[in-house]
C-alpha cells in the first residue's frame, strides 16, 4: 500500500507570493494533518482535516489555510509568504480509529527568498 | 495543552554502546506516546508507540521504550547501537482519542554514532 505522498518535494518562492502544497494520504485514511518543521521551532502542528472538515488548528496565523477533498486528498496554502515560512512541511494521515497511528510523508521543502 | 521535553539535544556514542534518550511529557489526562526517527534525508518513521497495556514496548530495529506514568516519562532505549542509528529522534504525545493540538513533539535529539 502506498504511503503518504506529498508534492512538490522542493520549491522556491519569493516573499509576498503564495504557495499551495498537496498531500495524498494512505488509501483508506480519512484524517490528514499538517506540520511545519524548522530547525528553531521543531515540529509544530498546523491543522487537521477529517471528512473535508477542519477538526483542529494549531497556533499559526490566518495566512496558513488548508482544505480536504472528498477523496481525502488535502492541500495547504500559505499566502503572503514571509522569509520565516521557509520550512519542511509535513503531511500525515491516519485511519482515525482508536489507537490509530499517524504516518508521515516525505515533506515539501519550501524556501522563501 | 500538552508539552514534551527531550533532555538531550545532541548525543554522540560509539558503536555497541548502550543508548537511552529521555522524554518527559506534561498533560493532565491519558495520552498516547510515540517515538519517531528521521534518518538523514528521509521522512519521519514510527519507531514505536504506547497506547495501553504493558508499559515496556518494543519497536523496530531493536529499540524499546518504557512508559513510567508516575514520572510522566517515556524513555527510548537500545542496548547496542549501530552506525546506521545515526538520526534525529523525536518523542511525541497526543491525548487519547486525539486532541486539539494534534501530535505534540519534543525538540528532538540528534544522535551521532561513531564507527
Amino acid at each position: 500500500k502506498a504511503g503518504v505522498t506529498q508534492t512538490p518535494r522542493y520549491l522556491i518562492k519569493t516573499r509576498g507570493q503564495q504557495v499551495t502544497l498537496s498531500c495524498s494520504p494512505i488509501s483508506g485514511h480519512r484524517s490528514v494533518s499538517w506540520y511545519q518543521q524548522t530547525p528553531g521551532q521543531g515540529l509544530q502542528f498546523l491543522f487537521e482535516y477529517f471528512s473535508e472538515t477542519q477538526r483542529n488548528k494549531g497556533n499559526f496565523p490566518g495566512r496558513f489555510s488548508g482544505r480536504q477533498f472528498s477523496n481525502s486528498r488535502s492541500e495547504m496554502n500559505v499566502s503572503t509568504l514571509e522569509l520565516g515560512d521557509s520550512a519542511l512541511y509535513l503531511c500525515a494521515s491516519s485511519d482515525d480509529r482508536s489507537g490509530n497511528t499517524i504516518y508521515f510523508g516525505e515533506g515539501s521543502w519550501l524556501t522563501v527568498v | 495543552a500538552q508539552s514534551v521535553s527531550q533532555h538531550n539535544h545532541h548525543v554522540i556514542l560509539s558503536e555497541a554502546a548502550s543508548l537511552e534518550l529521555g522524554c518527559n511529557y506534561s498533560y493532565g489526562g491519558t495520552v498516547n506516546l510515540f517515538w519517531y526517527v528521521q534518518y538523514p534525508g528521509q521522512h519521519l518513521q514510527l519507531l514505536l508507540k504506547y497506547f495501553s497495556g504493558d508499559p515496556l514496548v518494543k519497536g523496530i530495529k531493536g529499540f524499546e521504550a518504557e512508559f513510567i506514568k508516575s514520572k510522566f516519562s517515556f524513555n527510548l532505549r537500545k542496548p547496542s547501537v549501530q552506525w546506521s542509528d545515526t538520526a534525529e529522534y523525536f518523542c511525541a504525545v497526543t491525548p487519547i482519542g486525539g486532541g486539539a493540538d494534534g501530535l505534540t513533539f519534543g525538540k528532538g535529539t540528534h544522535l551521532i554514532i561513531q564507527p
